[in-house]
């Protein structure tokens, strides 16, 4: 049972680009949150989406935006990146059927921004 | 709004040192609670859970009690082996009014590191 993949694991940007991170949930999931953990820091709610609409969002700017597929996978894209952008980021996924709030995290992607 | 609070570090213990970091919440409503831990250069595994006031949750002789009468979770271990050196996130979530998972809202982490 293959747990919650991201990619990918590593992405050098400079400022100023676009950059589009991938998620696909644990089997049998169907809702991803995203979360931006900087350095040293805990991870900081992005977005939820389920039934590919956003369901909630942290507090973040407009340049961050999603989208969830069909299949469950979602993607987060940044627009004009920041240095301030640089950090690890995290996706969950979780199960509205099991009514639980547990959430599974994958390994991340390291974005830096240059 | 939700918030957790936990305990700075970074924290260094020997070996077999008993273990315990502090974790105090802010929420409406009875959210659920978590520890989760990140080794390095990895995302975050839940290390224990619990959903409801008095309810205990432990996983490799990790343990914390929800406690609603001081709004705390506590981790805490007996004896603390190398393997154990990671940094430990406090976390809560409510149920979202959607009917799905809530945000989880983690406090800022704490590193262990033990000593052999």
């Amino acid at each position: 049972d293959a747990g919650v993949t991201q990619s990918p694991t590593h992405l050098i940007k400079t400022r100023g680009q676009q950059v589009t991170l991938r998620c696909s949930p644990k089997s049998g999931h169907d809702t991803v949150s995203w979360y931006q953990q900087a350095l040293g820091q805990g991870p900081q709610f992005i977005f939820q989406y389920y039934e590919e609409e956003e369901r909630q969002r942290g507090n973040f700017p407009d340049r961050f935006s999603g989208h969830q597929f069909p299949n469950y996978s979602s993607e987060l894209n940044v627009n004009a990146l920041l240095l301030g952008d640089s950090a690890l980021y995290l996706c969950a996924s979780s199960s509205v059927g099991l009514g639980n709030n547990e959430q599974f995290f994958g390994p991340g992607t390291r974005l830096t921004v240059l | 709004g939700n918030s957790v609070t936990q305990m700075e570090g970074p924290v260094t213990l020997s070996e077999e040192a008993f273990l315990t970091i502090n974790c105090t919440y802010t929420a409406t409503g009875y959210p659920s609670l978590f520890w989760y831990v990140q080794y390095p250069g990895e995302g975050l595994q839940l290390l224990l859970k619990a959903t409801k006031a008095d309810d205990k949750g432990s996983n490799k002789g990790f343990e914390a009690t929800y406690r609603k009468e001081t709004t705390s979770f506590h981790l805490e271990k007996g004896s603390v082996q190398v393997s154990d050196s990671a940094v430990y996130f406090c976390a809560l979530s409510a149920g979202a009014f959607w009917g799905g998972s809530e945000k989880l809202v983690f406090g800022k982490g704490t590193k262990l590191t033990v000593n052999p």
